[in-house]
């Protein structure tokens, strides 16, 4: 199975700020590699797919880059919306896609 | 607009079982695979299976296979889960997710989630 591990686990920043989220697979995923924005009490939304395509309808401030094992999400110019859970998943094992354990963006 | 649905999530005697729904609209149901994945109080995100688009293939996580049945009704837009033999740590929420298909599969659609709660 591959694992994934995201760090770090939680994350404060301010409004404004640019912060990188890592995801690291315990082997070679290539480019397989989504990323997924929660909000307390919510589902999941997809915002990056194929390690740097930024979904339709997620603003621009998102980018998502890596391959192979190491992946980062940046955000650019946090926004209060933006605090949240964010979880990694890799697709290469398709329809088995694995998550990482999340990291939480804080205030 | 794509929509997705879900429902029949209860509380329930470890050991019995329940039937989970998910009603779709705003897309060709029919031709999408789709997926369950179910999240512990507090905790993260699992997969639990998935039907591929026409209903014969099925795949399914270690810890639920030959528990959990996944299927579909094309004719009714709907994704169902069916849970047997229900133990304490599958106490959940659990959602339904349309795959896109791409370079690299993802879950694009959510259902907004049904709580299931085992107790012992």
């Amino acid at each position: 199975d591959i694992q994934m591990t995201q760090s770090p686990s939680s994350l404060s920043a301010s409004v404004g700020d640019r912060v990188t989220l890592a995801c690291r697979a315990s082997q070679n995923i290539h480019t397989s590699l989504n990323w997924y924005q929660q909000k307390p009490g919510k589902a999941p939304s997809l915002l990056i797919y194929a390690a740097s395509h930024l979904q339709s309808g997620v603003p621009s401030r998102f980018s998502g880059s890596g391959s192979g094992t190491d992946f980062t999400l940046t955000i650019t110019n946090l926004q209060t919306e933006d605090f949240a859970i964010y979880y990694c998943q890799q697709s290469q094992t398709a329809p088995r896609m694995t998550f990482g354990q999340g990291t939480r963006l804080e205030i | 607009q794509v929509h997705l649905v879900d429902s029949g999530g209860g509380v329930i005697q470890s050991g019995g079982s329940l039937r989970l729904s998910c009603v779709a609209s705003g897309f060709s149901f029919r031709s999408y695979g789709l997926h369950w994945v179910r999240q512990a109080p507090g905790k993260g995100l699992q997969w639990v299976a998935f039907i591929r688009s026409g209903g014969i293939d099925t795949f399914y996580a270690d810890s639920m296979k030959g528990r959990f049945t996944i299927s579909r009704d094309d004719s009714k837009n709907t994704l169902y889960l069916q849970m047997n033999s229900l133990i304490p740590d599958d106490t959940a929420v659990y959602y339904c997710a349309k795959e896109e298909y791409s370079e690299s599969p993802s879950f694009d659609h959510w259902g907004q989630g049904t709580l299931v709660a085992v107790s012992s």
